[in-house]
């Protein structure tokens, strides 16, 4: 079963606007981790940023929040002030319980384009 | 610190012959995990190691791949037999720790069977 969906092959977003990338997620875990990482087209994923499941507040990193909705397993990325280097692969990514098996799972990813 | 380093980056080779990669992770990271990226798709997880313990390994892994990570500091993902299906980006990266830490990755090697 798919852990991971992410509904947007592509999206577009005018320079300098705001744009939200949907996430949702699969998992009976209480405790688990979620992430987004970015993979323009020179191929090497960054990570962005992290949620955990008991975090209270939103995660925030400069201009990428998360929103995070626990009740609908939702965990979507806000990039505030989009720029051309946004341009890119966004892989939303998910790690299960408390345990020493530290394996994250991956969305298929969205494709963001940053128009001028 | 350089980053995660891998090599090579890119590997052509024909059907049924064996293939070696290696990953050089952050010096400090005690864990390496080995990952496969087909064209459109999400990284998928192969293997992970903690210092040179293989703690994981996917049933996408079949009997054709191994991977080592002697002495706990860089690894190695060995195809045998390769069949055109292989051909991927076969992603490393490395974290210390558990929690918040995202992974660090590598630039990737492709692969390429002919």
């Amino acid at each position: 079963a798919q852990k991971i969906t992410q509904t947007q092959p592509g999206m577009f977003v005018q320079e300098k606007e705001a744009v939200t990338l949907d996430c949702t997620y699969d998992t009976s875990d209480q405790s688990y981790g979620l992430f987004w990482y970015k993979q323009p087209s020179s191929g090497e994923m960054i990570f962005l940023i992290y949620q955990g499941s008991y975090d209270e507040q939103n995660a925030t990193e400069g201009r990428y929040s998360l929103n995070f909705q626990k009740a609908r397993k939702s965990a979507n990325l806000v990039i505030s002030a989009s720029q051309l280097g946004d341009s890119a692969m966004y892989f939303c990514a998910m790690r299960e319980g408390q345990t020493s098996y530290d394996k994250v799972i991956f969305g298929p990813g969205t494709s963001l384009s940053v128009i001028p | 610190d350089t980053g995660v380093s891998q090599n090579p980056r890119h590997k052509i080779t024909k059907r049924g012959q064996n293939v070696t990669f290696r990953c050089d992770p952050i010096s400090e990271h005690n864990r390496l995990y080995w990952y496969r990226q087909t064209l459109g798709q999400g990284p998928e997880f192969l293997t992970y190691f903690q210092n040179e313990a293989q703690l994981e390994k996917s049933r996408l892994l079949s009997d054709r791949f191994s991977a080592e990570r002697p002495k706990g500091s860089f690894s190695t993902l060995e195809i045998q037999r390769t069949e055109q299906g292989d051909s991927a980006m076969y992603l490393c990266a490395s974290s210390l720790g558990w929690g918040a830490h995202g992974y660090t990755f590598g630039s990737g090697t492709r692969l390429t069977v002919v």
